[in-house]
């Protein structure tokens, strides 16, 4: 089993719609959790962080946290074409900073 | 979050030759990272790079292949000796970094090597 897993992509949304993005871990060490947006031929960018079970919302973007299913979730809501990405789930190791990546899930939002 | 510069952007190099990354980062930090995303991939870890000591590598990844430098707290190296096409790919360096009360990483702008 990978350590972080993702839902398999790509994902496809019409503009204004909500785009949900799954990652489930398996190290139950883990204490925080990350998404990142990585357009194409740029580097991944941090867009959340949580670490408490249940919600966090920054603008149009909802993590949700589940630690005793191992789950934790990207919703973007009222997407856009400029959210059109791949969104890349990383979870701490719990040593060092260190930070493992699942396989990404790409998003394109049709206008 | 920190702001970090590599050089170069991108590369084309030959076989057999090596290539080096230099990463750059406006402030002093003590944890950098170094890392693979082949084609279509995720990121993969290659090495952690701390000031005063030698680098640590992952399962897969050595010295002789991947030799880091850190001889500071704002700048690192990481080359790609004997290249093969294999090694086409983009390599990312990454500080650690704080998000809300939440240890993390930022990623520098990456750079793309091609093999031929």
């Amino acid at each position: 089993q990978k350590e972080v897993e993702q839902n398999s992509g790509p994902l496809s949304v019409p503009e204004g719609a909500i785009a949900s993005l799954n990652c489930t871990y398996s190290d139950r060490v883990s204490q925080s959790f990350f998404w990142y947006r990585q357009y194409s031929g740029k580097s991944p960018e941090l867009i959340m962080s949580i670490y408490s079970n249940g919600d966090k919302e920054d603008g149009r973007f909802t993590a949700q946290l589940n630690k005793a299913s191992q789950y934790v979730s990207l919703l973007i809501r009222d997407s856009q074409p400029s959210d059109s990405a791949t969104y890349l789930c990383a979870v701490n190791r719990g040593v060092d900073y260190k930070l493992s990546f699942g396989a990404g899930t790409t998003v394109t939002v049709r206008a | 979050s920190a702001v970090i510069s590599q050089k170069p952007s991108r590369d084309i190099c030959q076989r057999g030759t090596s290539l080096t990354i230099q990463c750059q980062v406006d402030s002093q930090v003590t944890m950098m990272f170094w890392y693979r995303q082949q084609p279509g991939q995720s990121l993969t870890l290659i090495a952690t790079a701390n000031q005063g000591s030698e680098a640590t590598y992952e399962s897969g990844f050595v010295i002789d292949k991947f030799p880091i430098s850190r001889p500071n707290l704002t700048f690192s190296t990481l080359t790609v000796s004997n290249l093969s096409p294999e090694d086409s790919s983009i390599y990312l360096c990454s500080v650690e970094g704080t998000s809300g009360s939440t240890d993390t990483q930022y990623f520098g702008p990456g750079t793309r090597l091609t093999v031929l």
